[in-house]
C-alpha cells in the first residue's frame, strides 16, 4: 500500500474537466516536497507529464495542470481527449520511508 | 536524443541472481543521477534504487536493501543493478530512468524512462 493515495480510477467525456487526487500526509507532500506526476499508456514507459508541482516538460499540453495544497495535490485535465485515456502516478519524497515514492495510480476512461 | 536501454531481464530461480544494465545516450552520464524503478505485472510502479552521478551514494527501498546493488561505469555511459536472493515478489518489469539533478534529492523526479527490462522469479 502506497504512502501517496491515488483514486483507482476516474472518468469523463470528451471535452470535459477532470481531477486526480493524491494524497500524502506531513512526512512527504505536507513536509513541503514536491509533487510530480506520469503518463503511462499500456504496454509504454511512464512519461513525465508534471514536474515540481505545477511545472510542464515542452511538449505537454497546457491543459495538463497540476496544484498541490497542504498534504496533497491534484492533477487537471481540461478539454478531455480520447487519446488522454491512460494511466497516471503521482511521486514525492517521504522523509520517514528516506525514499521516493509514487502514487498507486489511477486509470482514467474518456468515455 | 536521450535514449536509455535496459538489458538482463530473464526467468530466474527464487533465490538465484541477476544484474540488469542500462545503456544511456544522448546526454552527460557521468553529470546524471540514475534510478530503477520497477513495475509488477498489472501493478503500479516502485521505487528501487537510485545512484548519484559520481557513483558515490546510493539509496535503496526496504524492499531490496540487502539484496540488491545499484552500480554504473562512467567510462561505459552504463547503469546496473546487481539482484541477489531473488524473490517471487521481485517479478516485475525493471525501468531505468534520468534523475533531473546530479544527486538524487527530494526534489528529484525521472525523466526520461527506458523501455523496461522484464524478470520473472519462478521455478
Amino acid at each position: 500500500q502506497s504512502v501517496l493515495t491515488q483514486p483507482p480510477s476516474v472518468s469523463g467525456a470528451p471535452g470535459q474537466r477532470v481531477t486526480i487526487s493524491c494524497t500524502g500526509s506531513t512526512s512527504n507532500i505536507g513536509a513541503g516536497y514536491d509533487v510530480h506526476w506520469y503518463q503511462q499508456f499500456p504496454g509504454t514507459a511512464p512519461k513525465l507529464l508534471i514536474y515540481g508541482n505545477t511545472n510542464r516538460p515542452s511538449g505537454v499540453p497546457d491543459r495538463f495542470s497540476g496544484s498541490k495544497s497542504g498534504t496533497s495535490a491534484s492533477l487537471a485535465i481540461t478539454g478531455l481527449q480520447a487519446e488522454d485515456e491512460a494511466d497516471y502516478y503521482c511521486q514525492s519524497y517521504d522523509h520517514n520511508l528516506s525514499g521516493w515514492m509514487f502514487g498507486g495510480g489511477t486509470k482514467l476512461t474518456v468515455l | 536524443e536521450v535514449q536509455l536501454l535496459e538489458s538482463g531481464g530473464v526467468l530466474v530461480q527464487p533465490g538465484g541472481s541477476l544484474r540488469l544494465s542500462c545503456a544511456a545516450s544522448g546526454f552527460t552520464f557521468s553529470s546524471s543521477a540514475m534510478t530503477w524503478v520497477r513495475q509488477a505485472p498489472g501493478k503500479g510502479l516502485e521505487w528501487v534504487s537510485s545512484i548519484s552521478g559520481s557513483g558515490g551514494t546510493t539509496y535503496y527501498a526496504d524492499s531490496v536493501k540487502g539484496r540488491f546493488a545499484i552500480s554504473r561505469d562512467n567510462s561505459e555511459n552504463t547503469l546496473y543493478l546487481q539482484m541477489n536472493s531473488l524473490r517471487a515478489e521481485d517479478t516485475a518489469l525493471y525501468y531505468c530512468a534520468k534523475d533531473n539533478g546530479y544527486s538524487p534529492t527530494p526534489l528529484t523526479w525521472f525523466d526520461p524512462w527506458g523501455q523496461g527490462t522484464l524478470v520473472t522469479v519462478s521455478s
